[in-house]
Order: C-alpha cells, then structure tokens, then sequence
C-alpha cells in the first residue's frame, strides 16, 4: 500500500509567520505535488517536482516555497503566513506502473488556519 | 475553459440504485483518468484509473473512457450510505493531473 504522510493534520499559525508543511511517501515516487482546496474553488496546484532538488510551479505559487532534497520528502514553505493561505493543504505522491502508466495518491491534508 | 468538466450534480440516488457521474476533458494528450472520492473534511482517496478506451469495472464501480468523444463516466452499481461523498474526475498527461470541480452523491437509505 501506498502511504502518503503529512506532518500535521491541524495547524494554527499568525499571521507572518514563517510556516514548514512537511510531506512524506514511502513508496519511492519520483512525482510528488503540492495542492490547496478551497469550497467553491475546488483542487488547485501550488507546485511539483518530478524529482530530487527539482521543482516546478503550479497555477497558484505566489506567497509559497519548496524543497526538494530527498526523495521521499517534499516541503511546503509559507514564506509569511496570511489569512488568505488558509486552507487545506494536499501533498500527493505519483508512482509509475507497468508502460506509462501511472497512479497518484493523496496524503492525509493539513488543515491550516492563519489568524 | 476548464480542462476537466464534471457536469453533473448534485446527485441524490437511493440505496441499491446506481449512481451515473459524467465528466469530459478538453486536452486531448491527456492520456490517463482517475476517479477519486472524498468524504467531508478527508483527502481524495483513488477509486479508479482507466488508460484505454471501453469499461474498467471493479466491484461495484465501473469507469469508462471514450477518447474520442473526450468524456470519462463512472458507475455506482447497488449503492450504499457509505457512497456518499464528493467524486472527484481527474485527467492528464505526463506531469500534471486537472481535477474537476467534483461531485456531491447523497444515497438515500
């Protein structure tokens, strides 16, 4: 089974903090995402990487950061928290099948709110 | 223009009934399409991938790829409490996946 980690469920921060959202997989994934959903706005992609030290933005980078320096690991980086970057947060990991095929799983969600 | 349209929904079905969620895409290099659900408050779990054209059934789900046409449906067959959650259609190529905005399925006991 594919087990995807995030560091915390629930998370509280102020505003301007500096915030650490830590993703975890254990199946060897070279893809891992970082995704924010919002009612009404549905799954939007902050950034990705499709390997180690690799990164690519999404549709939604402003205010974010990440890092990338192990495989297994995928960082999000909220440079200085707003009230507008509360949110779910949904780190995914995506493993290749046989051909080109491939699955991506979603890890638990962090929910956090910036007050 | 959205790349992944789900276009139906709400759906309220009774119990035992089957439940018909549609989607269509307007990338046609997507080349791979997952079905997942979420209940309130959880992450999406993945329920179903398709890669071809035709049927993918498993259990009580069945999905269905028409290329051509650019449309992704799945079927909830004898649906149970337990099937309501919002689904999710997601479609892509090699990098990134579109997700649909989702939708709500109510099975009434």
């Amino acid at each position: 089974d594919v087990k995807v980690t995030q560091s915390s469920r629930y998370l509280v921060k102020r505003t301007g903090e500096k915030v650490f959202l830590e993703c975890v997989q254990d199946m060897d994934h070279e893809n891992m995402f970082w995704y924010r959903q919002d009612p009404g706005l549905g799954l939007r992609l902050i950034y990705f990487s499709y390997d180690v030290k690799m990164k690519e933005k999404g549709d939604i980078p402003e205010g974010y950061s990440v890092s990338r320096e192990k495989k297994e690991r995928f960082s999000l980086i909220l440079e200085s928290a707003s009230t507008n970057q509360t949110s779910m947060y949904l780190c995914a990991s995506r493993g290749r099948l046989a051909g080109n095929n491939y699955e991506q799983y979603f890890g638990p969600g962090t929910r956090l709110t910036v007050t | 223009q959205k790349e992944v349209e789900q276009n139906s929904g709400p759906l309220s079905v009774p119990e035992g009934a089957i439940a018909s969620l549609n989607c269509t895409y307007s990338d046609r290099g997507s080349q791979s399409f997952f079905w997942y659900r979420q209940y309130s408050g959880k992450s999406p779990e993945l329920i179903m991938s398709i890669y071809s054209n035709g049927d993918k059934e498993d259990g009580r789900f069945t999905a269905q790829l028409n290329k051509a046409s650019q449309y992704v449906s799945l079927l909830i067959r004898d649906s149970q409490p337990s099937d309501s959650a919002t689904y999710l259609c997601a479609g892509g190529g090699d990098y990134k996946l579109s997700f649909g905005a989702g939708t709500t399925v109510t099975v009434r006991a």
